[in-house]
């Protein structure tokens, strides 16, 4: 298995500058989980899906960020407008979702894509 | 094995020597909870998971305890090696669908 994919691995971009980071799952997990990882604030959950619906989206910081599965093989995280304080490393997590309405399978992280706006 | 800011507590131990990483989580209703390793650069990676009906759960070389009394969790690394030097993560499924992570712990491995 090729495990969790995203790109691109490193974006550097200046203020004001739209940005969007891409996810595959690994194939067959139906839960899609991206976060955001700072020296700051360690690593926050921003928002998750399960097949491919929005589940919660209250990490989510402000409007300048969005997020959309179009199918169960990719996801966009966005962000526009881009500001300096958006740099941090951007995880994207795949499981296989849910029993009962709980989670009960880990997540595998993807490497991750590390965003620095100038 | 939580911290604030920049500062992540540091585990220091010899190589061949057994390390243990602690971690106090939050929600005594979490009945599910994970270690994750982090590597300079890398996204976390799976150790190893234990659910609320269990004590213990070994894997290779690592052992996860449960203590749901005080809330503590911890993972035992055998016979630490250098490779193991990564950032230790706990996680917690204490929101029913999410998981919510302590701050971490650095371990170096000695040579």
């Amino acid at each position: 298995d090729a495990g969790v994919i995203q790109s691109p691995r490193h974006e550097v971009t200046e203020m004001g500058q739209e940005v969007t980071l891409r996810c595959k799952p690994i194939s067959g997990h139906n839960s899609l989980f991206w976060y955001r990882q700072t020296m700051m604030r360690g690593l926050e959950l921003l928002i998750y899906f399960n097949n491919n619906v929005p589940i919660d989206d209250s990490g989510m910081p402000e409007d300048r960020f969005s997020a959309k599965m179009p199918n169960a093989s990719f996801s966009t995280l966005k962000i526009q407008p881009s500001e300096p304080r958006d740099s941090a490393v951007y995880f994207c997590a795949s499981s296989r979702g849910l029993a009962g309405g709980r989670l009960q399978e880990t997540q595998y992280f993807g490497p991750g894509t590390r965003l620095l706006v100038l | 094995g939580e911290s604030v800011g920049l500062h992540l507590p540091t585990l220091s131990v010899q190589e061949g020597d057994n390390s243990i990483i602690n971690c106090a989580y939050s929600n005594s209703a979490s009945d599910y909870f994970i270690w994750y390793k982090q590597e300079s650069g890398k996204g976390p990676q799976f150790i190893i998971d234990i659910r609320s009906n269990m004590d213990k759960r070994q894997g290779q070389r690592v052992t996860v305890l449960l203590n749901k009394t005080v809330k503590h969790l911890s993972l035992q690394i055998a016979a630490t090696q250098p490779g193991d030097s990564a950032v230790y993560f706990c996680a917690e499924n204490n929101a029913g669908n999410m998981l919510t992570f302590g701050g971490g712990t650095r371990l170096m491995v000695k040579p």
